[in-house]
Formats: C-alpha cells, structure tokens, sequence
C-alpha cells in the first residue's frame, strides 16, 4: 500500500519570505505522479503541483517549485515569497502511474502567512 | 475552467437518517471521487466511478453507496447515518488518462 507523511501539521512564514513544506511517501511502483494541493479556508482544493516521477527536473509554476528526490522519496514544496493568500491547507498526494486513478494524501500541513 | 458542484455546503442529519450527497461535474470526466476529509487523517477515498454503472470501492467504503447514473452526477448515498460518518465530503472529477483531479467545494456534514 502506499502511505504520503506530512510530517509538519502546522507552520508558518512571514509574508514574503520562503516556507519549505515536507512530504515523503512509500511505494514499490517505479511509475507515479506526485502532486501538492492547496485547500484554502474557503475550502476548494487546487492542485498546486504536479510532478511525474520519469522526470528527473524539478516542476515549478511561478512561486511554487517542488524538490523531487526519488531515491529518498521525498517530495518537498517551496513556497518563495509568500504571500498572505497561501494561506491554506496543503496536502502531498500519491498516484501510481498506468491506469490508476487513486489518490492516496497525507495528512495535511497547515500553513499560515503573517503578515 | 472544471466546474464541480456539489449540492449543499452544509448538511445536518438525524441518526438513521438516509442521506444523499449530490456531486456535478461540467467537462464531461469520465472518473468521479467521493472522498471524506477529516482532521489528522487527510482525505480518503470512499469510492470512484470510471463511467456511467460504475463504481469502484475506496479505502473505506463501510455505511456508504454510490450511484451514477448520468455521466456528469455521481451521488453518495449514506443508507442510514450515524454520527461517526460526521465530516467533510468531497467530490472530484478526472478524465480518463489524465491524473490530475479536480475539485468541488466539500459538503460538511453533521449527523446528529
């Protein structure tokens, strides 16, 4: 079975600065897709990231970037210059690669942006 | 941009009660997700549905069903509530072959 840690239940940054969002998982598959979604207070989830294990280049997308370590199984968001609307919910999710569907998540890491 | 709507933010039940969670997706996804979402413990899949009759259990599928009888609407069914399925529930949709999922806005549920 495949399990996704968020080892950090709760953080913090203060706006403008970086904040580093940890994740591992667990898995046998070779082929998977790892990805970060933001659930804001308003609570629609978003995918932030995603991430396809094939690929050895870290994905971005604007002030987000992810450092995939496949070996380690580690799969960390960064969040440069915060601001105060990523504020949020964030969970790391799993999804083994051919026909599955699944998503397995993690707990949650709840990030907070002070002004 | 995906749509997905489901159809009560809020939602109080009695024990025992049957309750139906409605869930609607605009862009035409072959795969449909319930999930429920409670502290501690993230989200985890109840059940999914790759097409239209057809459904695939989740990780805790236990006091819940599902329907789908159109393409676009896949609904939860609690066949008699109880107070430990209080929490929050949420839908998603993907097309077949693309991983990413999209969500709808949760329905919190309290089952008194």
């Amino acid at each position: 079975a495949q399990t996704v840690t968020q080892s950090q239940p709760e953080m913090s940054v203060q706006e403008a600065e970086t904040v580093t969002l940890s994740c591992t998982y667990d898995t046998s598959e070779n082929n998977y897709y790892l990805f970060w979604y933001k659930q804001p207070p308003s609570r629609q989830m978003i995918l932030v990231i995603r991430q396809e294990a094939y690929k050895q280049q870290n994905a971005t997308e604007n002030r987000f970037s992810v450092n995939f370590q496949k070996a380690a199984k580690s799969f960390s968001l960064k969040i440069s210059d915060s601001q105060l609307g990523d504020t949020a919910m964030y969970f790391c999710a799993f999804m083994k690669g051919g026909g599955a569907n699944n998503l397995f998540f993690g707990t949650g890491t709840r990030l907070t942006v002070i002004p | 941009d995906v749509k997905v709507t489901q159809s009560s933010r809020y939602l109080v039940k009695r024990t025992g009660e049957k309750v139906f969670l409605e869930c609607v997706q605009d862009m035409d996804h072959e795969n449909m997700f319930w999930y429920r979402q409670d502290p501690g413990l993230g989200l985890r899949l109840i059940y999914f549905s790759y097409d239209v009759k057809m459904k695939e259990k989740g990780d805790i599928p236990e006091g819940y069903s599902v329907s789908r009888e159109k393409k676009e609407r896949f609904s939860l069914i609690l066949e008699s509530a109880s107070t430990n399925q209080t929490s929050m529930y949420l839908c998603a949709s993907s097309r077949q072959g693309v991983k990413t999922q999209y969500f709808g806005p949760g329905t919190r549920l309290l089952v008194l």
